[in-house]
């Protein structure tokens, strides 16, 4: 089954705590993408990767980290989470925008 | 900053009747727009794209494109109580790479 998945779903953490939010996907796309969305505010692009070792800035890229040593995943770092990084969390990826597919959510709560 | 802009609703239309989305955008240079449906506590999936001015059919949604007003629209027709979402307009930034997505409108279907 094509998929992209997510771990942990759902996370509390505390503020300064590094956490990493692991994205994985099964349809050998090249382009993979982070998001978060916050009520009122839509979704907003954090990083994206066109490629292995391609990586660049989205929107909103302050405060996290992102890596593409391999096709398959595109883990999300937070080195030091702060309470406004509170969201929840969507990993994307694509073989073109026809074919964007997004991970089920990782739901973050920074106390 | 390059934006996308939506009602945020809700958008309340009986069953049966047509539903109207619509979504602004300020960059003249984008060339792709995307329409994502959005459950509660679900992850977005494509349901429709264009690239060309005019209207696009696709059984009971038409997204329509028209590049001089910068206005993307989505139809559907004969709504479902099963087409209550949130719906999401997004347009391709015009230097790759990017989806820049509008707030959602969230759509309810009254039986």
């Amino acid at each position: 089954e094509a998929q992209v998945t997510q771990n942990p779903r759902y996370l509390i953490t505390v503020t300064g705590k590094k956490l990493t939010v692991t994205c994985s996907q099964n349809m050998n796309h090249e382009y993979m993408s982070w998001y978060r969305q916050d009520p009122g505010l839509g979704l907003r692009q954090i990083y994206y990767s066109m490629n292995v070792e391609v990586t660049d800035k989205g929107d909103v890229p302050e405060g996290y980290k992102v890596s593409r040593k391999e096709k398959r995943n595109f883990p999300l770092i937070l080195e030091s989470p702060s309470p406004n990084q509170t969201s929840l969390y969507f990993c994307a990826s694509g073989g073109g925008w026809e074919t964007q597919y997004f991970g089920p959510g990782t739901r973050l709560l920074v106390l | 900053q390059k934006e996308v802009e939506q009602n945020s609703g809700p958008l309340s239309v009986p069953e049966g009747a047509i539903a109207s989305l619509n979504c602004t955008y300020s960059d003249r240079g984008s060339q792709s727009f995307f329409w994502y449906r959005q459950y509660s506590g679900k992850s977005p999936e494509l349901i429709m794209f264009i690239y060309s001015n005019g209207d696009k059919e696709d059984g009971r949604f038409t997204a329509q494109l028209n590049k001089a007003s910068q206005y993307v629209s989505l139809l559907i027709r004969d709504s479902q109580p099963s087409d209550s979402a949130t719906y999401l307009c997004a347009g391709e930034d015009n230097q790759g790479g990017k989806l820049i997505f509008g707030q959602g409108t969230e759509l309810s279907v009254k039986p």
